[in-house]
């Protein structure tokens, strides 16, 4: 089945550490996103990728860094420069032009 | 920014009502999209409208589109329980050179059995 995972499903944070989360789609998208979600705020964006080896900052992007060497993954990395990081973060990709197809989420919490 | 704005934040009814939720947005647009999350899961897409439709209809789902108001609504009909969820609205800018979503603050449905 063609779809977007995201891993891990939750993930612990100390202060001043670097983490890493995944994300891997097999739908041969061009597009890939990153939304951080806060409770009653939607979702806001982190960083986008239209094609290998570009991506662009969102609205949020300070404290987070991607990169997209295959096309397939798009991994986020969220670094100690981010203040406030405990969020549910969502990855999705898309054709230019139409729906996203979103991952089921990282819930990130600062420990 | 928050483009899209949904209306109301939240909504309680009855299972086989009606459940109308509203979405204004600012700017042109080239689509608008509608998408649900279950809690704690990620979002899935509903419907896409463009901005030259004024209507259009999935299964239970009737969206439309008035561009000269800036607003669309979503209309779910003989709501079910499973219904239960967070509904978005997201607006895809016309002329922006390339494709992203803004996202509103969502909708909260409750459909009591």
């Amino acid at each position: 089945d063609g779809g977007i995972t995201q891993s891990p499903k939750y993930l612990f944070r100390k202060e001043g550490q670097n983490v890493t989360l995944s994300c891997e789609q097999n739908l041969n998208h061009d597009a890939m996103y990153w939304y951080r979600q806060d409770p009653g705020q939607g979702l806001r964006l982190i960083y986008y990728s239209q094609i290998v080896n570009d991506f662009q900052k969102g609205d949020i992007a300070e404290g987070y860094s991607v990169s997209r060497e295959k096309k397939e993954s798009f991994p986020l990395t969220v670094t100690s420069a981010q203040k406030n990081p405990t969020a549910f973060y969502l990855c999705a990709s898309s054709q230019q032009d139409g729906g996203y197809t979103f991952g089921s989420g990282t819930r990130l919490t600062v420990v | 920014s928050q483009q899209g704005e949904e209306d109301p934040q939240a909504l309680s009814i009855q299972e086989g009502e009606n459940a109308t939720m509203n979405c204004s947005y600012k700017t042109s647009i080239n689509n608008l999209q509608w998408y649900r999350q279950n809690s704690g899961r990620g979002l899935v897409h509903l419907i896409l409208i463009r901005s030259n439709e004024r209507e259009k209809h999935s299964g239970r789902l009737r969206v439309t589109l008035d561009t000269s108001k800036k607003s669309s609504s979503l209309l779910i009909t003989a709501s079910r329980a499973a219904d239960t969820a967070s509904y978005f609205c997201a607006t895809a800018r016309s002329g922006a050179g390339s494709y992203q979503l803004t996202f509103g603050k969502g909708t909260k449905l409750s459909v009591i059995p």
